[in-house]
């Protein structure tokens, strides 16, 4: 099992451009989530999918958009980038024996010049 | 702001002594709190978990303590070693629609010196 897979790994973008950030999990998990983890913060949520087929809105969802594309795909999109998303992006899925445990991808660095 | 934050942002250690991490919580709805551990350059790791009706619960070299009455939360690492340096963090879970939503404290990191 590869787990929780992130691409790209590093990024940059220009102010105004836009990307996707794909996530792919292999462990039949039905929860996704994606969070931002800026330098000496913890991470906070931006948008999770309790199930395939539902989104819903997190800490911190302005300026991103999701798709849960099916149980194992949840895409992060930025329509327009901001410096102020200069961070890492990890996604991460939860519904093993813990369902509340939640198993993390190796993250997506992200710079926004 | 957060509802879950660290005391100490930087615990420093001899290889060899035991750690104690501390975190505070404000959410007493909260259903399960769950210690990651995070390798530079990694995602979070699932160390250690503990249920709201339990106060100690014990696993390999670590042990998590909760308090219910002040809120607060703690990770004990035995006789820790230099590849336990990393940073922690605590997280407090709530089941929303079937899902748990956690909030994370910002971390500490520690530091295990040979």
């Amino acid at each position: 099992n590869a787990g929780v897979t992130q691409t790209p790994k590093f990024q940059v973008l220009k102010t105004g451009q836009s990307m996707t950030l794909q996530c792919a999990q292999d462990m039949n998990h039905n929860s996704m989530y994606w969070y931002r983890q800026d330098p000496g913060m913890g991470l906070r949520l931006i948008y999770y999918s309790a199930s395939e087929g539902t989104t819903d809105k997190g800490e911190v969802p302005n300026g991103y958009n999701v798709s849960r594309l099916n149980k194992r795909e949840f895409s992060l999109r930025l329509e327009s980038a901001a410096p102020s998303q200069t961070s890492v992006y990890f996604c991460a899925s939860s519904g093993g024996q813990l369902s509340y445990e939640q198993y993390f991808g190796p993250g997506t660095r992200l710079t926004v010049t | 702001g957060e509802s879950v934050g660290l005391h100490l942002p930087t615990l420093s250690v001899q290889e060899g002594d035991n750690s104690i991490i501390n975190c505070a919580y404000s959410n007493s709805a909260s259903d399960y709190f769950i210690w990651y551990k995070q390798e530079s350059g990694k995602g979070p790791q699932f160390i250690i978990d503990i249920r709201s009706n339990m106060d100690k619960r014990q696993g390999q070299r670590v042990t998590v303590l909760l308090n219910k009455t002040v809120k607060h939360l703690s990770l004990q690492i035995a006789a820790t070693q230099p590849g336990d340096s990393a940073v922690y963090f605590c997280a407090e879970n709530l089941n929303a629609r079937g899902s748990y939503i956690p909030t994370f404290g910002r971390g500490t990191s520690l530091i295990v010196h040979p």
